[in-house]
């Protein structure tokens, strides 16, 4: 069975402090794809990366980086130099072989105080 | 742009009344799924559809029952609403393949008293 597991429930940072959130995955599939997503305030879930099992470069874009480790079955997810907006819940998920959805962690709510 | 909406934002309904909860989207996809979000128990899925007028249980799917008519737009009814489910509803889609990601529409928060 697949699972996600987020184990922080919440992190509190001071802005400009960098914050990595931990994904931990478990299945039984070669072939699988890893996402995040991010859910402000306003409620919506917004898409942010989407990682296949055979790619473990880590991949940045600006602030965020993600770091991919199949031996350790993990997905973290960096943000460098926080900024209050980057206050919100942060989802990872998980998609392996079969037209089936999506398997969620039960999110990280990060807050960032100025 | 891939765009999902759902009818409302914002619901207030009473105890026993039928609630309808409309989502659309305008990409083509194959699949459309309705989650719940609850403050400590993360998203889940109460049915999904992965064609017209298919459908599939999800984790919570007592209470509630779904339709999906047309390939953009998957409805949940709630047959006779009950407090235990004032909670915020998630609309997503996502094209066939394993390897797609899903996209969200903004949610409804449903209150029912």
């Amino acid at each position: 069975a697949q699972k996600v597991t987020q184990a922080q429930t919440e992190i509190s940072v001071v802005e400009k402090e960098d914050v990595t959130l931990d994904c931990v995955y478990e299945t039984r599939d070669t072939t699988y794809y890893l996402f995040w997503y991010k859910q402000p305030p306003s409620g919506e879930l917004v898409f942010l990366i989407r990682r296949n099992s055979f790619d473990e470069q880590n991949e940045i874009s600006g602030r965020y980086s993600w770091n991919f480790q199949k031996s350790t079955s993990s997905f973290n997810f960096t943000i460098t130099a926080s900024q209050v907006v980057d206050s919100a819940v942060y989802f990872c998920a998980l998609s392996d072989r079969g037209n089936t959805p999506l398997v969620f962690g039960k999110g990280t709510r990060l807050s960032v105080i100025a | 742009d891939v765009k999902v909406t759902q009818s409302s934002r914002y619901l207030v309904k009473r105890t026993g009344e039928k609630v309808f909860l409309e989502c659309v989207q305008d990409m083509d996809h194959e699949n459309m799924f309705w989650y719940r979000q609850d403050p400590g128990l993360g998203l889940r899925l109460i049915y999904f559809s992965y064609d017209v007028k298919m459908k599939e249980k999800g984790d919570i799917p007592e209470g509630y029952s779904v339709s999906r008519e047309k390939k953009e737009r998957f409805s949940l009814i709630l047959e006779s609403a009950s407090t235990n489910q004032t909670s915020m509803y998630l609309c997503a889609s996502k094209r066939g393949e394993f390897s797609y990601e899903q996209y969200f529409g903004p949610g409804t928060r449903l209150t029912v008293t």
